[in-house]
């Protein structure tokens, strides 16, 4: 079946706006992830979903950064007041269970390329 | 907190000849994973070892964990231009919520 889509693929935005990346997992994937990644960087961590429950939000960098999973399926990454500091990739990716378990193999998305100006 | 180290950074391959990279991380953990990112792309899963003495093979890459030394490698046999492309190591973090990754290691194949 399809894999981690993931849109809009470039968003280029000014200072201050807010800004809203749409995350849509495989289908069935129980959880749901978010990383951003720097140019030459590996990913990092931002936040983490068990189906609508957001269990884990340590890598959010600041409180401009909230994300949302309502229904268990398609989840939206929100930066408020952007900066040009939050400029990266934004990548999703989504597993079949809760992470630890047998399948928790994580499938990556294609990512949002946000550039703040 | 858990952190990921690879090395090397960078390694330029000849065509034919035998590698190693590897991985090291900070604190107690039983998976690793390994990435490979083609430039401009996604990271496309290529290994996931879930406990110690775990071996993986898929064509000319062969990877290991090795958990009481905290200790990954990924050697690639043969190196071709095919392989050339950045690969990533991550680890789960003890809560099983996020994938902490290295910094990547970046091929290069040249004939």
């Amino acid at each position: 079946g399809a894999g981690v889509s993931q849109s809009p693929r470039y968003k280029v935005t000014k200072r201050g706006q807010d800004v809203a990346l749409r995350c849509d997992p495989i289908s069935g994937h129980v959880s749901l992830y978010w990383y951003r990644q720097a140019l030459g960087q590996g990913p990092e961590f931002l936040t983490y979903f068990n189906y609508e429950a957001q269990q884990d939000k340590s890598g959010l960098p600041n409180d401009r950064f909230s994300a949302e999973r309502p229904e268990g399926s398609i989840s939206t990454l929100t930066i408020q007041r952007t900066e040009q500091r939050d400029s990266a990739m934004y990548r999703c990716a989504s597993s079949l269970f809760t992470a630890g378990g047998t399948w928790d193999e994580q499938f990556f998305g294609p990512g949002t390329r946000l550039t703040v100006l | 907190e858990l952190k990921v180290e690879q090395n090397p950074l960078f390694l330029s391959m000849q065509e034919g000849k035998n590698y190693t990279i590897y991985c090291n991380y900070s604190t107690t953990s039983d998976r690793l994973y390994w990435y490979r990112q083609d430039p401009g792309k996604s990271l496309e899963s290529l290994f996931v070892l879930l406990s110690n003495g775990a071996v993986k093979q898929e064509g000319r890459l062969m990877a290991s964990l090795d958990t009481k030394a905290r200790l990954s490698t990924l050697h690639i046999t043969a190196a071709v231009h095919d392989l050339s492309a950045t690969y990533f190591c991550a680890v789960l973090n003890q809560a099983g919520t996020a994938l902490i990754f290295g910094k990547g290691t970046t091929l290069s194949v040249s004939s």
